[in-house]
């Protein structure tokens, strides 16, 4: 059964930095891209980030280039989503996502909320 | 990058059908037929429920089908049913190499 569990959201003071977490089980995770995406409350989905399945592609949205990172480890099934220089309209469930064929997200996770805020 | 264009609500009765446009550009939905849709229920995350604008996925209710014309993909939910009140989202590839979501739309089951 394919799975992907989010972790690492949390509070955070604007301007701090967190890391989140995507752990992925259930498919042969080292070829598949993987996306971040994300919900703020009420409102509807924002695509974030991709990684591919080797690391050589990478793509931000411009509304976090600079401030996030996205990274990946093959040997431990994971995904990472290093978040710096938070703002409060970076509050949102973030979600990670199998990317099937560059625009077709066939499996997500749960989310993980992550709120900016002092 | 610009959100995908959704009508904020649609709603029905049991057993009618229902149409969801999602009104792009010659840069993405014009472009390509990457478009895929997503059903979200309250709280929970999205599923896809088709892809490359009209397959369905394995285990995906026959009443949900797609199709594109020009810049707007559509979402057809046929014999509407009170599970499938929920919020739907497009989404399509476009040339700047990333994908653009709708701006959702929540349809209910009158």
């Amino acid at each position: 059964e394919v799975q992907l569990v989010e972790s690492g959201g949390g509070l955070v003071q604007p301007g701090g930095s967190l890391r989140l977490s995507c752990a992925a089980s259930g498919f042969l995770f080292s070829t598949y891209t993987i996306d971040w995406i994300r919900q703020a409350p009420g409102k509807g989905l924002e695509w974030v980030s991709s990684i591919s399945s080797g690391s050589h592609d990478i793509f931000y949205a411009e509304s976090v280039k600079g401030r996030f990172t996205i990274s990946r480890d093959n040997a431990k099934n994971s995904v990472y989503l290093q978040m710096n220089s938070l703002r409060g309209d970076d509050t949102a469930v973030y979600y990670c996502a199998r990317d099937w064929t560059g625009t077709t997200f066939d499996y997500w996770g749960q989310g993980t909320l992550v709120t900016v805020s002092s | 990058q610009s959100a995908l264009t959704q009508p904020a609500s649609v709603s029905g009765s049991p057993g009618q059908s229902i149409t969801i446009s999602c009104t792009g550009t010659s840069r993405d939905v014009g472009a390509y037929n990457y478009v895929s849709w997503y059903q979200q229920h309250p709280g929970k995350a999205p599923k896809l429920v088709i892809y490359d604008v009209s397959v369905r996925p394995s285990g995906v209710s026959d009443r949900f089908s797609g199709s594109k014309s020009g810049n707007t993909a559509s979402l057809i939910i046929s014999g509407l049913q009170p599970e499938d009140e929920s919020d739907y989202y497009c989404n399509s590839y476009s040339s700047s190499g990333t994908p653009h979501f709708g701006t959702g739309t929540k349809v209910t089951v009158l």
